[in-house]
């Protein structure tokens, strides 16, 4: 039973490329959230997704940034024209239902560096 | 506002003795639970113990225990017998609703240093 997959682990990026980063819940779990951690600080919450609908993205950058998870396939989170202050580890997480108290299972988290 | 603070960025403590993280956090919600996190340089976030804020008793977990405040809203994290595999970041964070779902609210980390 794999946990939630991240892919790519580390992704360079020269400023002003796109970068996406993906994300597999675990299986049976159809919420996924982002979260960003910046260096030396915790995480912080981006977006949360279920299948084919954003249902929360008060955490997003209003420019730039992006997230989908469509009804077959990975989340995905892209970040267009990526600045020098998008260097950050870019967490994913998921759940099988909304509300779950008992936490959320995170993945490996992707480490973007702009170059 | 919702807010955790973690106060010490890092500590240390001899192999085998106990050190305590401390952790502190606000919050208007009567629905939150509270968690601690453990970060190694292998980037995991892997759940060390969480606590229901309307249970009194202390959630324990082998050799890591909590002290739940609610009145002052502090969180500290006991970790008794330390060993060199506990060191890592550690992050203290609230799960509260928040736009019809639940949020995670993270400290800022508190780095571990085991010491043979």
């Amino acid at each position: 039973n794999a946990g939630v997959m991240q892919n790519p682990r580390h992704l360079v990026r020269r400023r002003g490329q796109e970068a996406r980063l993906r994300c597999s819940p675990m299986k049976g779990h159809s919420h996924v959230y982002w979260y960003r951690q910046l260096p030396e600080e915790g995480l912080k919450f981006m977006v949360y997704l279920q299948k084919e609908n954003i249902i929360d993205e008060s955490g997003m950058p209003k420019e730039r940034f992006s997230a989908e998870f469509p009804k077959e396939g990975p989340s995905i989170l892209r970040i267009q024209q990526v600045v020098r202050g998008d260097s950050a580890a870019y967490f994913c997480a998921s759940s099988p239902r909304t509300g779950t108290n008992y936490g959320y299972t995170f993945g490996s988290g992707t480490r973007l560096t702009v170059v | 506002a919702q807010t955790v603070t973690q106060s010490q960025p890092e500590m240390s403590v001899q192999e085998a003795e106990t050190v305590t993280l401390s952790c502190t956090y606000d919050t208007s919600e009567s629905d939150y639970y509270l968690f601690w996190y453990k970060q190694p340089p292998s980037r995991q976030m892997i759940l060390v113990i969480r606590q229901e804020a309307y249970k009194q008793q202390n959630a324990t977990e082998n050799r890591f225990s909590v002290n739940f405040q609610k009145a002052a809203k502090s969180f500290s994290l006991k970790i008794s017998d330390s060993q060199l595999g506990d060191a890592a970041m550690y992050f203290c964070a609230s799960l509260i609703p928040l736009s019809g779902t639940y949020k995670y609210i993270f400290g800022t980390g508190t780095r571990l240093k085991v010491l043979a």
